[in-house]
């Protein structure tokens, strides 16, 4: 079956980076593009950003720009996301989510499966 | 950038009753060349990852009750949930992936009367 593990989250000081990976298993990894959402405590979803997982080409939402990176190893089936310059308001759930894609073209579509979420708390 | 607004944000009904909830985009989500709009409902229970429950506005996610259903076009969207029922009891989603940035609606909270 589709999994999504990830690992990564945890206590951060403002200023410093995280790093959270999503090892995928149970389908083709390439066969579909990795988004990442994050959703702070009690808040709605926000999407970060995505990556295609056979041409590594990403996509960032502008609000991250120049602080986040996501990369993709299909050798380990395993995406990242490092986010740095970490703030307060930075503290939310980071999900990894399994994005279906036209195979022929990576045009994303739409999420169908979701990592169970890794909890990043920023605070001195 | 899309901006997706659910009403209500929250409704409270009685078991057996019909949920309805409303998605409107503030531009068209209908691609021509595929006569497809690009819209996916998403249901998250507490404590829970978000779950695919529609895509292209109106196909039901595999092993999705049928009680689920996805309609609308261009800009405005409804997702029903007819004779809700206990384990429904999540807020709900909608989400534009017509272009970047990909955007959710705000949320819609269904609890139980």
């Amino acid at each position: 079956q589709v999994q999504l593990v990830q690992s990564g989250g945890g206590m951060k000081k403002p200023g410093a980076s995280m790093k959270v990976s999503c090892e995928a298993s149970g389908y083709t990894f390439t066969s579909y593009a990795i988004s990442w959402v994050r959703q702070a405590p009690g808040q709605g979803l926000e999407w970060m950003g995505w990556i295609s997982t056979s041409t590594s080409n990403t996509i960032y939402a502008q609000r991250f720009q120049g602080r986040v990176a996501m990369t993709a190893d299909a050798s380990t089936n395993t995406a990242y996301m490092e986010l740095r310059s970490l703030r307060s308001d930075d503290t939310a759930v980071y999900y990894c989510a399994r994005q279906v894609v036209l195979v022929a073209t990576q045009e994303p579509y739409y999420i169908d499966f979701w990592g169970q979420g890794a909890l990043v708390t920023v605070s001195s | 950038d899309f901006v997706m607004t659910q009403s209500p944000d929250s409704l409270a009904l009685s078991l057996g009753e019909r949920a309805t909830i409303s998605c409107k985009s503030s531009r068209n989500l209908l691609y021509s060349l595929n006569k497809k709009n690009f819209l996916a409902w998403y249901q998250q229970k507490p404590g829970q990852p978000p779950k695919l429950l529609i895509y292209w506005a109106s196909t039901r996610d595999s092993g999705v009750p049928a009680r689920f259903s996805g309609s609308g076009s261009g800009t405005d969207f409804t997702l029903t949930i007819s004779n809700l029922q206990a384990e429904d009891v999540a807020v709900y989603y909608c989400q534009q992936y017509f272009a970047t940035p990909w955007t959710f609606g705000q949320g819609t909270k269904v609890e139980i009367k």
